[in-house]
């Protein structure tokens, strides 16, 4: 079954400062979608980023990035020039055919 | 805003009760997925319908059952309701039935008193 797995259940960082979060997934799958989704105060679930397994190229969305490391069944998650804003939890998400869901990490952006 | 909407989007009952919450997906997806989530905690998969048809099952319990409609809006019906069953309850939409994005509704919060 694949699992996914988030090491890190709090994290803080400074406002304008750069953060990773880590995300690990167990597949014997070649071919899968891999996201992270931002769930602020509000509750909402928002896609951050997507990741097709097939694509080399590590995906980016402004301040937002990924390092995908296939081999290695890595998926992180990098935030630069943090805001306050982005104090929220954070899920890593896989999909093939069937989504599964990490347990979160609780960002917490400090002024 | 993802485009999909649920209603309502808070629901206050007692226990024993049955409840009804609605979900719209966006324009063009044929998948409707129902999660669960617990204070503090992930989300549980409940249950996936594709084009009207019951794709896949998670953790969904006897006394919850779903449907999706012609128009593709789909109904998660909850019954005999326990102090437990107090969440967030999400639905989210695709366009396929399998490997897609999700994309989340605002989500309902049910308080069972």
């Amino acid at each position: 079954a694949q699992t996914v797995t988030q090491s890190q259940p709090e994290m803080s960082v400074q406002e304008a400062e750069t953060v990773t979060l880590s995300c690990t997934y167990d597949t014997s799958e070649s071919n899968y979608y891999l996201f992270w989704y931002k769930q602020p105060p509000s509750r909402q679930m928002i896609l951050v980023i997507r990741q097709e397994a097939y694509k080399q190229q590590n995906a980016t969305e402004n301040r937002f990035s990924v390092n995908f490391q296939k081999a290695a069944k890595s998926f992180s998650l990098k935030i630069s020039d943090s805001q306050l804003g982005d104090t929220a939890m954070y899920f890593c998400a896989f999909n093939n055919n069937d989504m599964r869901f990490g347990a979160g990490t609780r960002l917490t952006v400090k002024p | 805003d993802s485009g999909v909407t649920q209603t309502p989007k808070h629901l206050i009952t007692a226990t024993g009760q049955r409840v009804t919450l609605r979900c719209s997906p966006r324009s063009g997806d044929l998948s409707v997925y129902w999660y669960q989530q617990s204070l503090d905690q992930g989300l549980q998969f409940l249950i996936q319908y594709y084009n009207g048809e019951e794709r896949a099952k998670g953790n969904i319990l006897e006394r919850f059952s779903a449907q999706q409609f012609p128009d593709l809006h789909s109904e998660l019906n909850l019954s005999s309701l326990e102090l437990g069953d107090s969440a967030l309850y999400f639905c989210a939409s695709s366009v396929s039935r399998g490997l897609d994005t999700q994309y989340f509704g605002p989500g309902t919060r049910l308080t069972v008193l």
